[in-house]
C-alpha cells in the first residue's frame, strides 16, 4: 500500500507562473514531510519541509502547506523559473521511534520559457 | 566539501557475478540508507544502518546485503544479481535518523543487470 501519493506524474507551467506540486498521504502517523528537488543524472537534494504542528513553511519562493485534515501537502513555486525543472518528490516519516522516510514517485516539473 | 560518494557511477554486468558498490561520506554522520529508484515506483529503501554495525532492512532488502564497519562506509553488495535489480541506486545520510536531519544523496549508480 503506498503511503505517499503524488498523482501527477508530470506538471508543466509556464515561466514566471505559479506551480503547485500535491501530496496525499494515507499513514495519519505522518508528523514531519519534506520535499526534494532531483536533476537528471544527480541524486535528490533537501527542499523544503514541514512538521505537522505547522500548516505553512515558506523559503524564498518555494512554500509547503499542509493540510492534516485532509492528509495532504502542496508545493507551491511561485515565480517558476526553468532552471526549477526537475522531479520532485515528496517524502514524510513518523518521527517518534525514528522512522525511516517514506517517498512519493515524484513528479516531473517542466518550466518553460 | 561535505558529499556523499558512490562508486562506480554506473555498472553493466551479468546474472549471478557478484558485485560492490561503494559509499562514503565525509560528514561524520550516525545514519546512512541505500534507495533504489525505478521508473513510475519513485524512491524506494533497501536497507539502512543507524550507526556502526547496527543495521536494518527497508522496504525492499531481497537480494541485497550491507555492511557498516566504519562509519564513513556503508556498501551495498548484491551477491546474486538478477535483472530486476537494475535500477538506480542511491546512498544516503544524516547526522542522525532524528525528524530534521535532512539526508545528503550521492549522485547515484546507474546498475544493469543482463
Amino acid at each position: 500500500d503506498q503511503q505517499v501519493k503524488q498523482n501527477s506524474p508530470s506538471l508543466s507551467v509556464q515561466e514566471g507562473r505559479i506551480s503547485i506540486l500535491n501530496c496525499d498521504y494515507t499513514n495519519s502517523m505522518f508528523d514531519y514531510f519534506l520535499w526534494y528537488k532531483k536533476y537528471p543524472a544527480e541524486g535528490p537534494t533537501f527542499l523544503i519541509s514541514i512538521s505537522s504542528i505547522k500548516d505553512k513553511n515558506e523559503d524564498g519562493r518555494f512554500t509547503v502547506f499542509l493540510n492534516k485534515s485532509a492528509k495532504h501537502l502542496s508545493l507551491h513555486i511561485v515565480p517558476s523559473q526553468p532552471g526549477d525543472s526537475a522531479v520532485y518528490f515528496c517524502a514524510a516519516r513518523v518521527v517518534s521511534g525514528y522512522s525511516t522516510l517514506t517517498f512519493g514517485k515524484g513528479t516531473m516539473l517542466l518550466v518553460s520559457p | 566539501e561535505a558529499q556523499v560518494t558512490q562508486n562506480p557511477r554506473y555498472l553493466i554486468t551479468v546474472t549471478g557475478k557478484k558485485l560492490t558498490v561503494t559509499c562514503s561520506q565525509n560528514m561524520n554522520h550516525e545514519y546512512m540508507s541505500w534507495y533504489r529508484q525505478d521508473p513510475g515506483l519513485g524512491l524506494r529503501q533497501i536497507y539502512y544502518s543507524m550507526n556502526v554495525e547496527v543495521t536494518d532492512k527497508g522496504d525492499v532488502p531481497e537480494g541485497y546485503k550491507v555492511s557498516r564497519k566504519e562509519k564513513r562506509n556503508f556498501p551495498l553488495i548484491l551477491e546474486s544479481p538478477s535483472p530486476n535489480q537494475t535500477s538506480l541506486y542511491f546512498c544516503a545520510s544524516s547526522l542522525r535518523l532524528s525528524s530534521t536531519d535532512t539526508q545528503y544523496f550521492g549522485p547515484g549508480t546507474r546498475l544493469t543487470v543482463l
